[in-house]
């Protein structure tokens, strides 16, 4: 089975500074897909960042990257010159391949505050 | 374009009653999955239906089911309500499996 790990519950970032959320992950498969999702406080998951498992390159969506490392089977998110807005709950999930559809596999998140 | 909408968006119920939730995913697609979000947790899988068919279900009991209607909405079903139920309900679309999952702004369930 699946497993995500976030070990950071919470995070506290000076604005514009640059902030690496944490992420490991457990399967057995080789193919797989990694996601970031943003849950601001009024609930919505907003989608990211997606990393598939055999993309050569780390992926990048404007100010976020994503450190895929295979072999340690991390997938941390890079938020890069941080804002009031980037604020909220980020977790962390993988699509399994086996369930042969969508089935999404969530990690515990990490509570990102921005100071100004 | 609108995104994923679920209604309604607040919901207080007693324990043994009957709840219904419903979802619209994002125009075009034809893949829906439900989520339970208990506070502090991560969201947990509990269906997804594709093209009106049941293509997935998560560890949950029978007292939850689920449907999708000839348009691609949904609805989620939860008979016997516990106090254990209280959670967000996300609802979230895709036009294909494998694709990427965008979801609602869910349904606040609270469960006296």
């Amino acid at each position: 089975a699946q497993k995500i790990t976030q070990t950071q519950p919470g995070m506290f970032v000076q604005e514009k500074e640059a902030v690496t959320l944490d992420c490991t992950y457990d399967t057995s498969d080789q193919s797989y897909g990694l996601f970031w999702y943003k849950q601001p406080s009024s609930g919505e998951m907003i989608f990211l960042i997606y990393q598939g498992s055999y993309d050569e390159q780390n992926a990048t969506e404007g100010r976020y990257s994503l450190n895929f490392q295979k072999a340690r089977k991390s997938a941390n998110l890079v938020i890069s010159a941080s804002q009031l807005g980037d604020s909220a709950m980020y977790f962390c999930a993988m699509r399994d391949p086996n369930f042969g559809n969508e089935k999404l596999t969530f990690g515990t998140g990490t509570r990102l505050t921005i100071i100004p | 374009d609108a995104g994923v909408t679920q209604s309604p968006t607040h919901l207080i119920k007693t324990r043994g009653q009957h709840v219904t939730l419903r979802c619209s995913p994002i125009s075009g697609h034809k893949s829906v999955s439900w989520y339970q979000q208990v506070l502090g947790q991560g969201p947990q899988f509990i269906f997804q239906y594709y093209e009106k068919e049941e293509r997935g279900r998560g560890n949950f009991p029978d007292r939850f089911s689920a449907r999708q209607f000839p348009n691609y909405s949904s609805e989620l079903n939860v008979n016997a309500l516990l106090l254990g139920d209280s959670a967000l309900y996300l609802c979230a679309s895709n036009l294909e499996p494998r694709e990427t999952q965008y979801f609602g702004p869910g349904t606040r369930l609270l469960v006296l």
